[in-house]
């Protein structure tokens, strides 16, 4: 089946500074990615959608300038959270389209986020 | 957009059945999806519905009524295992986005 891969895991880091996590199909191209973050016991919100190749598109109220996406291939999406702080600490989910139709979203291993 | 409704918790019984329900309104529909998600990991695709009907995969099915807005995902034989959170979701028509529900949080008791 499709894999996703996601890196890192888990991440601390001190408020301020930025982060970056990857988000790679393993055995597919992925034209399209989506980034997720989750509460906890809360569900997983839209943050954007990522085309490789362009802009990505942001969903209403996530700021484009704080959660810096990029899609530079088909396998890879970047999305690096800038000046971090503490209410920035959550579960970051990435998923890719492996084709259209049929296909359902494929979920990275996701990222938690702590900043302390 | 989308509005997404499912329950918040549910409880059963080792070796019982469970019936999740799931409405939705959305302005374009093209696929309702259910996942499962244990704490802290994320989600793992179960099921797919884009037409009518009724879809079985082992212990897993999914129904769905597009003309009610209404899905249901029926877990068979609970296992302990079993225990997660199950997350409704549905696709857009125009950009493939997924939205999804609250999750329903289900806890298998022996």
């Amino acid at each position: 089946g499709a894999v996703v891969s996601q890196h890192p895991s888990r991440v601390i880091c001190k408020s301020g500074t930025s982060v970056k996590i990857e988000c790679r199909s393993l055995d597919f191209q992925a034209t399209t990615m989506f980034w997720y973050r989750q509460f906890p016991k809360q569900s997983l919100m839209l943050m954007a959608t990522s085309n490789e190749g362009s802009k990505a598109t942001y969903e209403q109220g996530v700021e484009k300038d704080k959660f810096l996406i990029n899609h530079a291939s088909l396998t890879l999406s970047t999305l690096t959270v800038t000046s971090a702080h503490p209410e920035d600490s959550s579960f970051y989910i990435c998923s890719a389209l492996q084709g259209a139709d049929n296909s359902p979203l494929h979920f990275g291993n996701g990222t938690r986020l702590t900043v302390t | 957009g989308q509005n997404i409704d499912q329950p918040t918790e549910m409880t059963a019984t080792e070796g019982a059945i469970v019936q999740i329900n799931c409405t939705y309104q959305t302005s374009g529909f093209n696929g309702l999806f259910w996942y499962q998600q244990h704490a802290g990991e994320a989600p793992t695709f179960l099921s797919y519905n884009v037409l009518d009907g009724l879809e079985e995969k082992g212990r897993f099915s999914s129904f769905l009524s597009r003309s009610k807005g209404y899905s249901y995902l029926l877990l068979k034989e609970l296992q302990m295992k079993d225990s997660a959170s199950y997350l409704c979701a549905v696709r857009d028509w125009d950009d493939y986005k997924l939205s999804f529900g609250a999750g329903t949080t289900v806890t298998v008791r022996a």
